[in-house]
């Protein structure tokens, strides 16, 4: 079985600021992590993802997260927010012998202020 | 175009109505999914496909089922709506060659409405 938590369904930072988004994950076999984003009126798109090797992992428009196994966490970052990140951001787990069934979060909705 | 095509985008409805998505791609892709989104719950596995023959149950199947017609074509229906399908619905496709690895490619997402 496999889960994951998002903690903060909305989170406010200022334009300029650290973006911090927290997902810490529980899964019975090594897990493959997502990080997905959905901008208004729009499908989920893919950020980033981790499956094996590197730890610290980059995806698009600044974006990167550190896969944590002590911690289970999965936490994605943005050293400075721009206007343009205001989305829905979601967290997703999926393991071995899933196929790509992914297991979402219930979503953190960030929203940038000037 | 889209990949990942899905109609209608928008969709209000009476109880007891039945109602059929679509979603077709043009991705090349083997596996489709459709997905259920509520405020607060995130995206919830309704049906998925590994190809033409291969259908499965997802987490909340109940009340809905799923026709593939053809490997680009993945419909979900509604026999019978009733009000508490409400919701943003989502086809998404992946590559059975990138297995766990491979990501998931979303459509636009159906809006349905059942009054």
């Amino acid at each position: 079985a496999q889960s994951v938590t998002q903690l903060g369904s909305h989170v406010s930072v200022s334009e300029g600021a650290l973006v911090l988004l927290r997902c810490n994950y529980s899964s019975s076999v090594p897990p493959y992590l997502f990080w997905y984003v959905q901008y208004p009126n729009q499908g989920l798109q893919l950020l980033l993802k981790y499956t094996t090797g590197a730890t610290l992992v980059k995806g698009i428009n600044g974006f990167e997260a550190e896969f944590k196994k002590s911690e289970t966490s999965f936490h994605l970052t943005k050293p400075s927010a721009h206007m343009s990140d205001a989305a829905e951001y979601f967290c997703a787990v999926s393991g071995a012998g899933g196929g790509n069934k992914l297991t979402f979060g219930t979503g953190t909705q960030l929203k940038v202020e000037l | 175009d889209a990949d990942v095509t899905q109609t209608p985008r928008n969709r209000i409805t009476k109880t007891g109505k039945r109602i059929m998505l679509e979603c077709s791609q043009t991705k090349g892709h083997d596996r489709m999914y459709w997905y259920r989104q509520d405020p607060g719950l995130g995206l919830q596995l309704i049906y998925y496909s590994f190809d033409v023959k291969d259908i499965n149950k997802g987490e909340i199947s109940d009340g809905y089922s799923v026709s593939r017609q053809a490997q680009a074509k993945f419909s979900l229906s509604l026999e019978s709506a009733i009000p508490n399908q409400t919701a943003l619905y989502f086809c998404a496709t992946s590559d059975s060659r990138f297995s766990n690895t491979g990501e998931l490619f979303f459509g636009e997402g159906s809006r349905l409405t059942v009054l």
